[in-house]
């Protein structure tokens, strides 16, 4: 089956330090892969997303690029602000999913200092 | 921001008591979601519409059903509450299949 794994949080930064956060996944063929974000309180938000391998998605300066040959997806930053401070969601859409089924990764929390 | 309203956005309830959750757009999206929130686990599906009356089970669909009878309403009924079932649920949206999803803002459940 589909499967996504993230690195466990919470990640904690200083304003300004540079983000990775891991993701790798599991899946037959060539899935379209997301990143979510959720600031407290709310749901769940498209952050970016790439839809074929070498694709890099970006919005917000943040940024992750589609590795199929490492199966992987990984967010990254070059300089985060407090206002970055949420729950982050890896996810992965099947090509041929009639439903667009997402399945999600776990979330990894980032919190960003002063 | 997308046209989504859950509710109740909180409710407790007691084991053995049937729970309705309501999920509303406005957006005219085909596709509605169902999914539940729990630590360590994102988020999981429980069950999905693709169509008024037109629906499927979810990777956690036991113990849950829905209904979709109109366009813009997507139900979920948990028909004897057990602890289990306490988590935040989020209701979703897509206009197509590969589209993004909208989520609504959750509904926290809490069942004691």
């Amino acid at each position: 089956g589909n499967s996504v794994t993230q690195m466990e949080g919470p990640v904690t930064l200083s304003e300004e330090a540079f983000l990775t956060i891991n993701c790798t996944y599991t899946a037959t063929g060539y899935p379209s892969l997301f990143w979510y974000v959720q600031y407290p309180g709310e749901g769940l938000q498209l952050l970016l997303k790439a839809t074929k391998a070498d694709d890099k998605g970006s919005n917000k300066g943040f940024e992750a690029t589609y590795r199929k040959e490492t199966t992987s997806f990984h967010l990254e930053k070059g300089s985060v602000q407090v206002s970055d401070s949420a729950v982050y969601f890896c996810a992965l859409a099947p090509r041929n999913n009639a439903g667009n089924m997402l399945t999600f990764g776990g979330g990894t929390r980032l919190m960003v200092k002063p | 921001d997308a046209g989504i309203t859950q509710s109740p956005r909180h409710k407790v309830t007691e084991t053995g008591t049937p729970v309705t959750l309501r999920c509303h757009q406005t957006e005219n999206h085909r596709y509605m979601y169902w999914y539940r929130q729990d630590p360590g686990h994102g988020l999981r599906l429980i069950h999905y519409s693709y169509g008024v009356k037109d629906t499927d089970k979810g990777e956690v669909s036991d113990g849950y059903s829905v209904s979709r009878s109109k366009t813009e309403d997507f139900l979920l009924t948990l028909e004897s509450a057990t602890s289990s079932q306490t988590s935040v649920y989020f209701c979703a949206i897509s206009e197509a299949v590969g589209e993004k999803l909208f989520f609504g803002s959750g509904t926290q459940l809490s069942v004691l």
